[in-house]
């Protein structure tokens, strides 16, 4: 069945310490975004990406990079420098820009501080 | 600064009423309003969207009402079923990179 992977479901950071977040889809799909989630503040756009090797900056994206090496896979890095990363992350992607098609999501990554 | 601002937090009806959902925005640059549902760990699905030039859309039990000259536009859940007890989410999507803004969320629950 074709769909998004988050993994890993769950993961803790210690202080100071970068962690990759990973997602992968086999939808074929050319666009893709990461978001974070927080209680009673819905989900925010920390990076998406319309097509390989290109990436753009969403509402928050500062202490996170990402890649986009492969059409299927999109990574998300949070680094040290975000200092408040508790979070549920989740991945989503879409057929491509200028398309209403709907963005299908992961089922998240809840990243929790050591 | 919040561009899609939903009500309420939270609701709770009793089984076989209807659920209302309430949102609003600012930006006219959006062009597309849909409505996602999520359960507890697990991603939102889509529930049902609306373009701008179309006042409603009834898909089974749930129904948009769109109101462009107010910029509102409301989910309503006939018949609500426990099932449904769920996190609801209006978003608008706007540009060509297709982004999505989302509300804040209301968490409904129905009470058998």
């Amino acid at each position: 069945d074709g769909g998004i992977t988050q993994s890993p479901k769950y993961l803790f950071r210690k202080e100071g310490q970068n962690v990759t977040l990973s997602c992968e889809q086999n939808l074929n799909h050319d666009a893709m975004y990461w978001y974070r989630q927080d209680p009673g503040q819905g989900l925010r756009l920390i990076y998406y990406s319309q097509i390989v090797n290109d990436f753009q900056k969403g509402d928050i994206a500062e202490g996170y990079s990402v890649s986009r090496e492969k059409k299927e896979s999109f990574p998300l890095t949070v680094t040290s420098a975000q200092k408040n990363p508790t979070a549920f992350y989740l991945c989503a992607s879409t057929r491509g820009f200028n398309s209403n098609q709907p963005q299908h999501f992961g089922d998240g990554t809840r990243l929790s501080i050591l | 600064q919040q561009q899609v601002k939903q009500s309420p937090q939270s609701l709770i009806v009793q089984k076989g009423g209807i659920s209302i959902i309430n949102c609003a925005y600012e930006n006219t640059a959006f062009d597309y309003f849909p409505w996602y549902q999520q359960f507890p760990g697990k991603g939102p699905a889509l529930l049902i969207a609306i373009r701008p030039d179309v006042s409603e859309k009834k898909e089974g039990r749930f129904t948009i009402s769109f109101n462009k000259s107010a910029k509102q536009f409301s989910l309503h859940i006939m018949d609500s079923q426990p099932g449904d007890s769920a996190t609801y989410f209006c978003a608008a999507i706007a540009g060509s990179a297709r982004q999505l803004t989302f509300g804040s969320g209301t968490q409904l629950t129905v009470l058998p």
